[in-house]
């Protein structure tokens, strides 16, 4: 197990496509958070998971934006009805319990246009 | 709401310099800061952290110094690399792991 592992690294879809990433995190790692960051500025958090509960979301995850984490391990997050608004590097980090280190992956780049 | 920002947005040094880079936080309430560097295309990596009953911490090259009372921390790299050169995010953890983000300050190593 390398790391955090983010698919696609990269989408440009039409406005108004679905489009569904993907984040598979370190195997042992219980805890899985999706991160939005935008040119310029520092990551967001969108929601995470403790296993396959989601613990917290944002306000800024509106109606369009769904994810799942069914079997405790990869996570799905889903953005229905894309807009440009959408546009921006999706990242998905992952830890164990406890004050422990977060691990990024490298992000899902989202165009949309 | 609370938030966790920067003061400088650039930072330009000589290869070989120190580098100080800094961090304003508003929520006093806060007890876990950590450090991140991002470079171009890669996500955020963990450089080094400090909890709130400490004023200094040191790692390899990388000191964090916390100043509870003017709520600011600041991010030292010692002889200040090429391979440094990246953007540099204060974060806030809160319950459950989840981070704050600054919105980061971009350093500049000249050779």
């Amino acid at each position: 197990d390398t790391g955090v592992s983010q698919n696609p690294r990269h989408k440009i879809t039409k406005r108004g496509q679905n489009v569904t990433f993907r984040c598979d995190p370190i195997s042992e790692h219980n805890r899985l958070y999706w991160y939005r960051q935008t040119l310029g500025q520092g990551p967001e958090f969108l929601t995470y998971f403790q296993n396959e509960a989601q613990l917290e979301k944002s306000r800024l995850l509106s109606d369009r934006f769904s994810a799942e984490r069914p079997k405790g391990s990869f996570s799905t997050l889903e953005i229905q009805r894309t807009e440009q608004g959408d546009s921006a590097m999706y990242l998905c980090a992952s830890s164990g319990e406890g004050n422990t280190e977060a691990f990024f992956g490298q992000g899902t780049r989202l165009t949309v246009v | 709401g609370e938030n966790v920002g920067l003061h400088l947005p650039t930072l330009s040094v000589q290869e070989g310099d120190n580098s100080i880079i800094n961090c304003a936080y508003s929520n006093s309430a806060s007890d876990y800061f950590i450090w991140y560097k991002q470079e171009s295309g890669k996500g955020p990596q963990f450089i080094i952290d400090i909890r709130s009953n400490m004023d200094k911490r040191q790692g390899q090259r990388v000191t964090v110094l916390l100043n509870k009372t003017v709520k600011h921390l600041s991010l030292q790299i010692a002889a200040t690399q090429p391979g440094d050169s990246a953007v540099y995010f204060c974060a806030e953890k809160y319950q459950g792991g989840k981070l704050i983000f600054g919105q980061g300050t971009e350093l500049s190593v000249k050779p």
